[in-house]
């Protein structure tokens, strides 16, 4: 069936180094996607997203990236930090009347100092 | 900065027992969701709500859940018979907009059934 998901579920990086978090999607109709990252004991918090027909998105230390060809997503994390550290989700929204997300499974995305 | 906040943080029931999780969304936004999250799972969708109705549900959300807007701050989540497999987080969300992608999310609210 249609799904959102991961190919890694645990990511550790050395404080400074760039992230990088991937996503494979399989509904090429889907509007936008979108990372969320989640702290412990926390809702998700609102990333960056991307509108299906862009290729790149930059925010402040965070770039997404979309390939359609080969319906992958990433998100690239510029000079990790410790307060980086959380499980990262790539949602989607595939719009329609009820503008739900549907998620995928989750990278734990761990910091060393 | 405003934020979705929702009450309370941690809920213990009884099975079969009603359950009300209450939210109150970011005061300007329009679109209302509930999602949940069964402890190591990805979030799932419940119920999205506008303009004081239902604009769609997942499979999850069957006749024992309702959702309710009583005034113009409150959104409202009810189970009316809980059961164990309800046991998870409860995350309201809210929204300006239906086109992007930003839902803000509240931080939760732990149901554990018992």
């Amino acid at each position: 069936g249609e799904s959102v998901g991961l190919h890694l579920p645990t990511l550790s990086v050395q404080e400074g180094d760039n992230s990088i978090i991937n996503c494979a999607y399989s509904n090429s109709a889907s509007d936008y996607f979108i990372w969320y990252k989640q702290e412990s004991g926390k809702g998700p918090q609102f990333i960056i997203d991307i509108r299906s027909n862009m290729d790149k998105r930059q925010g402040q230390r965070v770039t997404v990236l979309l390939n359609k060809t080969v319906k992958h997503l990433s998100l690239q994390i510029a000079a990790t930090q410790p307060g980086d550290s959380a499980v990262y989700f790539c949602a989607e929204n595939r719009g329609g009347g009820g503008n739900k997300l549907t998620f995928g499974t989750g990278t734990q995305l761990k910091v060393e100092l | 900065e405003p934020e979705v906040t929702q009450t309370p943080s941690h809920q213990v029931t009884q099975m079969g027992q009603e359950v009300i999780l209450r939210c109150v969304p970011i005061s300007n936004h329009l679109y209302f969701y509930w999602y949940r999250q069964i402890l190591g799972q990805k979030v799932e969708f419940l119920v999205s709500f506008y303009n004081n109705e239902i604009s769609e549900k997942s499979e999850i959300f069957d006749d024992q859940f309702s959702v309710e807007r009583p005034d113009g701050s409150n959104f409202t989540l009810k189970i009316r018979s809980t059961k164990l497999e309800d046991s998870a987080m409860y995350f309201c969300a809210s929204a300006l907009t239906k086109g992007a992608g930003e839902q803000y999310f509240g931080p939760g609210t732990r149901l554990t059934v018992t």
